[in-house]
């Protein structure tokens, strides 16, 4: 089985903090996906990684920035928490299909409190 | 970008009731997505077609192409099926595999 696993489920932090979440997967994905995830909006993508070192931004970058420095995992950094960013974030990863379907493997998500 | 539209928002059933999700979407695709998300957050992927029809225990998704709609259909519903149903499609012209979700539809089926 595919496991996706995130460095905390719940976690709370105060604004201007740095924050890291981290994420890992353990099926060899090329792509990996930060997500957040709010009421009355859904999920939306905050930046996604397709190989090592490489990156992409999402719908919604502002704040944020990642890492993937291995393959296995990604990173994703808020510089200066703000309250703003009080949200569900969840990881996620595939393998690449560059002709579709692009079936995704999430992991648990960690709620973030930024007070 | 795709636009991927969700109805109902929120569904209340009674145990044993057959519950229909619908999902639309405003553009051409390659597949799509049914997820599901229990209380607590983790999501699986309980689907993925690209025409027809797919069966999975009382789950059935059915996707019709030319209409750009797909629904979700739950047999025999149970109150562990409570959970919030995902649609999800690739963005127009996307690639290296992200997808856009719908906003999600809350199910609660009482005993």
């Amino acid at each position: 089985d595919v496991k996706v696993t995130q460095s905390s489920r719940y976690l709370v932090k105060r604004t201007g903090e740095k924050v890291f979440l981290e994420c890992v997967q353990d099926m060899d994905h090329e792509n990996m996906f930060w997500y957040r995830q709010d009421p009355g909006l859904g999920l939306r993508l905050i930046y996604f990684s397709y190989d090592v070192k490489m990156k992409e931004k999402g719908d919604i970058p502002e704040g944020y920035s990642v890492s993937r420095e291995k393959k296995e995992r990604f990173s994703l950094i808020l510089e200066s928490a703000s309250t703003n960013q009080t949200s569900m974030y969840l990881c996620a990863s595939s393998f690449p299909q560059p002709e579709g379907p692009y079936e995704q493997y999430f992991g648990p998500g960690t709620r973030l409190t930024v007070t | 970008k795709n636009e991927v539209e969700q109805s109902p928002q929120n569904l209340t059933a009674q145990e044993g009731e057959f519950i229909t999700i619908n999902c639309s979407y405003s553009v051409g695709i390659s597949a799509l997505h049914w997820l599901q998300q229990h209380p607590g957050g983790g999501i699986v992927s309980l689907f993925m077609l690209s025409s027809g029809k797919k069966k999975h225990g009382r789950l059935i998704a059915t996707i019709n192409i030319q209409e750009k709609h797909s629904s979700l259909h739950i047999t025999a519903s149970h109150p562990r099926d409570s959970a919030v149903y995902i649609c999800a499609v690739p963005p127009l012209g996307g690639s290296q595999g992200n997808l856009i979700f719908g906003k999600g539809t809350k199910l609660s089926v009482k005993p």
